[in-house]
């Protein structure tokens, strides 16, 4: 069974430009977050969707925006990148969300470099 | 709010031996979860093992059993015969609260060297 895939692996961009990353979930799941992890911040929870709603939202600038489709694949967004965005971004999918019991799978990441 | 504390920022274990890495949590919901994670180098985070709030015995997953001791706030990682591949950064994590859909409050994680 295909693990949680994240395109592209690692990117380049800079300042002032924008980004889209891509999660396609294990089959089956409908829940997709998304993770910022940074050196200093440690993780930090992004946003989660569920059936192509929103339910879920951390404490991020509306720069970081994202939506999932019908067939449960999620895109996220950053736009006007900062040198601060910098990170690796980590996307995870489960059947329903961890409060509904369910496990939490993780991508290998998106590793993002802005300058 | 939720929060995860790992106390230990590296630990060293030799080839073959047992080692705990601990995790403390807190929370004001009766209803949570508790996450092991290994993240390599690389970057990917595997799943290792979980605990739900109202299981009765410890989890345990292979080489991975989880020391849930509720009234401590304790959930702490043992990993049983260390193997060189196990040396990486493991995460301790949290859900909390019927409504925190999806969302996970991580520890600042521990890194793990397994010696020859």
């Amino acid at each position: 069974k295909a693990g949680v895939t994240q395109t592209p692996r690692y990117l380049i961009k800079t300042r002032g430009q924008q980004v889209t990353l891509s999660c396609s979930p294990i089959s089956g799941h409908r829940s997709v977050s998304w993770y910022q992890q940074t050196p200093g911040q440690g993780l930090q929870f992004l946003f989660e969707y569920f059936s192509e709603t929103q339910r879920n939202k951390g404490n991020f600038p509306g720069r970081f925006s994202g939506r999932q489709f019908s067939n449960s694949r999620s895109e996220m967004n950053v736009s006007t990148l900062e040198l601060g965005d910098s990170a690796l971004y980590l996307c995870a999918s489960s059947l329903g969300g961890p409060e509904s019991g369910n496990t939490i799978y993780f991508g290998e990441g998106s590793w993002l470099t802005v300058v | 709010a939720q929060k995860i504390t790992q106390t230990q920022p590296g630990m060293f274990v030799q080839e073959k031996e047992a080692v705990t890495l601990d995790c403390t949590y807190d929370t004001s919901d009766q209803s949570y979860g508790l996450f092991w994670y290994k993240q390599p180098s690389s970057g990917e985070m595997i799943f290792l093992i979980y605990q739900g709030s109202y299981d009765e015995q410890n989890a345990t997953e292979g080489r991975y059993s989880l020391n849930f001791q509720k009234a401590r706030k304790s959930a702490n990682l043992v990993i049983s015969a260390s193997q060189l591949g196990d040396s990486a950064m493991y995460f301790c994590a949290m859900w909390a609260g019927g409504t925190s859909y999806g969302k996970l409050t991580f520890g600042q994680g521990t890194i793990l060297t397994v010696h020859p």
